[in-house]
């Protein structure tokens, strides 16, 4: 059972605009989350975490939202780059800062330059 | 170049057979982490290790195994194997216990089963 889903496998923006990925989660217990960048042959690489404290976090171009009460978390690229393009995964965590994360399936984000 | 090593990247074998997968962390780093990716699915939580010892358990079949040596560096030994273990296995390792935020991680092996 995915306890974390990412619904849209492949994201495509203007270079310049933003760029939105979403993540839902199922687990109301989740408490600290993660998301990772991948490019092709490469393993994930951390990129942006936010704790249930927060509703917010930001972190230079990307900014990582959080809603509790609708159990989605999103994140914010702007302005998008090329170097941007990669494969986003969301992750989720009982307890921060955590051992054991579940991560999504991935979006696939590719910015147009 | 995260700094974690996997080897081998590649492996085919056919079903029934047993693979070890091994892992060399970050210098200085105690924690290694194990995920599997299958096609279409997220990561997987398999195990965790620290300084040697295992710290957390996730999905791992019973079929799989790892350890973490004295050196620091891990090794998961998959058994009997079935054509659905095909897979990504990345290994991941950071410095202190609760480090995923931390963890960097290898270029995983892939696993094919046939």
């Amino acid at each position: 059972d995915q306890q974390v889903k990412q619904n849209s496998p492949s994201l495509s923006v203007q270079e310049g605009r933003i760029s939105i990925l979403n993540c839902d989660y199922t687990n109301s217990m989740f408490d600290y989350f993660l998301w990772y960048k991948k490019y092709p042959a490469e393993g994930p690489t951390f990129l942006i975490s936010i704790s249930s404290i927060k509703d917010k976090n930001e972190d230079g171009r990307f900014t990582v939202f959080l809603n509790k009460s609708a159990k989605h978390l999103s994140l914010h690229i702007v302005p998008s780059q090329p170097g941007d393009s990669a494969v986003y995964f969301c992750a989720a965590s009982l307890y921060s800062p955590g051992n054991q994360f579940y991560f999504g399936t991935g979006t696939s984000l590719t910015v147009i330059p | 170049d995260s700094g974690v090593t996997q080897t081998p990247k590649h492996l085919i074998t056919a079903t029934g057979q047993r693979v070890t997968l091994r892992c060399s962390p970050r210098s200085g780093d105690l924690s290694v982490y194990w995920y599997q990716q299958s096609l279409d699915q997220g990561l997987q939580f398999l195990i965790q290790y620290y300084n040697g010892e295992e710290r957390a358990k996730g999905n791992i079949l019973e079929r799989f195994s790892a350890q973490q040596f004295p050196d620091l560096h891990s090794e998961l030994n998959l058994s009997s194997l079935e054509l659905g273990d095909s897979a990504l296995y990345f290994c991941a390792s950071s410095p202190r216990q609760g480090g995923m935020s931390e963890a960097f991680f290898g270029q995983g092996t892939r696993l094919t089963v046939v």
